[in-house]
């Protein structure tokens, strides 16, 4: 079985400027997280899709950030414009069922953000 | 909690020897918590979770701890190997899937 993808690994942009990051979920796992750790800090939530609902958004930082699951399959992450402060790890997860040990997460291995 | 910023703190052992994680939650209210390991380029990993109803739960080569009291999580793994070096960290969660992680503790074994 495939795990969670997430692309590019890794993203050089200035300051200013525009990033997609992609996901794709273990097929069949309705729920898909974001994560992000930024600057060597925790790791903090950013929001949560089931299916292509956003059932909880309320770690996205701000306006400049747009989570989309169009269809329910795979997920997008758009930062515009990218600041500084946005560089960091971005990770995925996706989940079948959430009764699981770990709530059934399997994480991806992230797509590491540099803002320039 | 906020973070200590870039520097982690580092728990040095020899291989063999036992190695102890300490973290510290931050909502008395929790009622389930999880331990990840985080190896260089990949994503988190599940180990174990405990849930708030018990103190104490083992794994293979790992024991995850609950101190609801002073809100002190802690993992053991016996006899640490090479293999084990990574950053590990604990997530807590009340009432929803949403992970509340902690500042993560980088463990190096040496020969």
């Amino acid at each position: 079985e495939a795990g969670v993808t997430q692309f590019p690994s890794h993203s050089v942009i200035e300051k200013g400027q525009t990033v997609t990051l992609r996901c794709d979920p273990i097929s069949g796992h309705d729920n898909l997280y974001w994560y992000r750790r930024v600057m060597g800090k925790e790791i903090k939530f950013l929001l949560h899709f089931v299916k292509e609902s956003k059932q909880d958004e309320s770690g996205m930082p701000n306006n400049r950030f747009l989570a989309e699951r169009t269809g329910g399959t795979y997920s997008t992450l758009k930062v515009q414009p990218a600041e500084l402060e946005d560089s960091g790890v971005y990770f995925c997860a996706s989940s079948e069922d959430p009764r699981q040990g770990g709530y059934g997460y399997t994480f991806g291995s992230g797509t590491r953000l540099t803002v320039v | 909690g906020e973070s200590v910023g870039l520097h982690l703190p580092t728990l040095s052992v020899q291989e063999g020897d036992n190695s102890i994680i300490n973290c510290a939650y931050s909502n008395s209210a929790s009622d389930y918590f999880i331990w990840y390991k985080q190896e260089s380029g990949k994503g988190p990993q599940f180990i174990i979770d405990i849930r708030s109803n018990m103190d104490k739960r083992q794994g293979q080569r790992v024991t995850v701890l609950l101190n609801k009291t002073v809100k002190h999580l802690s993992l053991q793994i016996a006899a640490t190997q090479p293999g084990d070096s990574a950053v590990y960290f604990c997530a807590e969660t009340y009432n929803t899937d949403k992970l509340i992680f902690g500042t993560g503790t980088r463990l190096q074994v040496f020969p």
